[in-house]
């Protein structure tokens, strides 16, 4: 049973574009969302998180969108840059403490031309 | 800097060898898990520790033992190497409360012959 379901698989955009990447989930008591990123060769880092009391967070040119009741939330990259092509993995967990046993989505390598 | 050093960075090995992998982080953090990352699948929690001898089973477990004798150290054994191991393997810890954030190592890339 896939719990964190990612898509697309690949995405390629120009630069200045948009890149957005969907996830769906299904376990309700997910709490905590977050999204990585990951060149390779590297481990992933947290790019951006966001919790269900709110349906938006912005940082930067990076925006979680949220639908609770949906039970899906998307990444969008504004102008998109070269410098973000990696792969993006979606991920949920329900918190407790300190303990984040995160649920992964299969990820999304973007690629973003010149 | 995470502060999280994974060894070995790459290894060979052969069917039905054991394998250890060793992660160990300098911040003495209570949270440790071990993933591993496979085309297609994304990232999958094997084991995670929630302090000294403290361990638990994550969604693919199976031929995996972990140990964990010293805060800084969270071993990940493969018993018994099969080719289905053959994968890149992530340490990552949880720095606290409230953050949610894991910090992940450089990760091994194991191959089984």
């Amino acid at each position: 049973q896939q719990q964190v379901k990612q898509s697309p698989q690949s995405l390629i955009v120009q630069k200045g574009g948009i890149s957005i990447i969907n996830c769906a989930y299904e376990n309700t008591a997910f709490d905590y969302f977050p999204w990585y990123q990951q060149f390779p060769g590297k481990g992933p880092a947290l790019l951006i998180a966001i919790r269900p009391d709110v349906s938006e967070k912005k940082e930067g040119r990076f925006t979680i969108s949220f639908n609770k009741s949906a039970k899906q939330f998307s990444l969008h990259i504004m102008d998109s840059q070269p410098g973000d092509s990696a792969t993006y993995f979606c991920a949920a967990s329900k918190s407790w403490g300190s303990n984040y046993k995160l649920t992964f989505g299969k990820g999304t390598l973007l690629t973003v031309n010149p | 800097d995470a502060g999280i050093t994974q060894s070995p960075r790459h290894k060979v090995t052969e069917t039905g060898t054991p394998v250890t992998l060793r992660c160990h982080q300098t911040e003495n953090h209570r949270y440790m898990y071990w993933y591993r990352q496979d085309p297609g699948h994304g990232l999958r929690l094997i084991h995670y520790s929630y302090g000294v001898k403290d361990t638990d089973k994550g969604e693919v477990s199976d031929g995996y033992s972990v140990s964990r004798s010293k805060t800084e150290d969270f071993l990940l054994t493969l018993e018994s190497a099969t080719s289905s191991q053959t994968s890149v393997y992530f340490c990552a810890i949880s720095k606290g409360p409230g953050t949610g954030e894991l910090f992940f190592g450089e990760g091994s890339r194991l191959t089984v012959l």
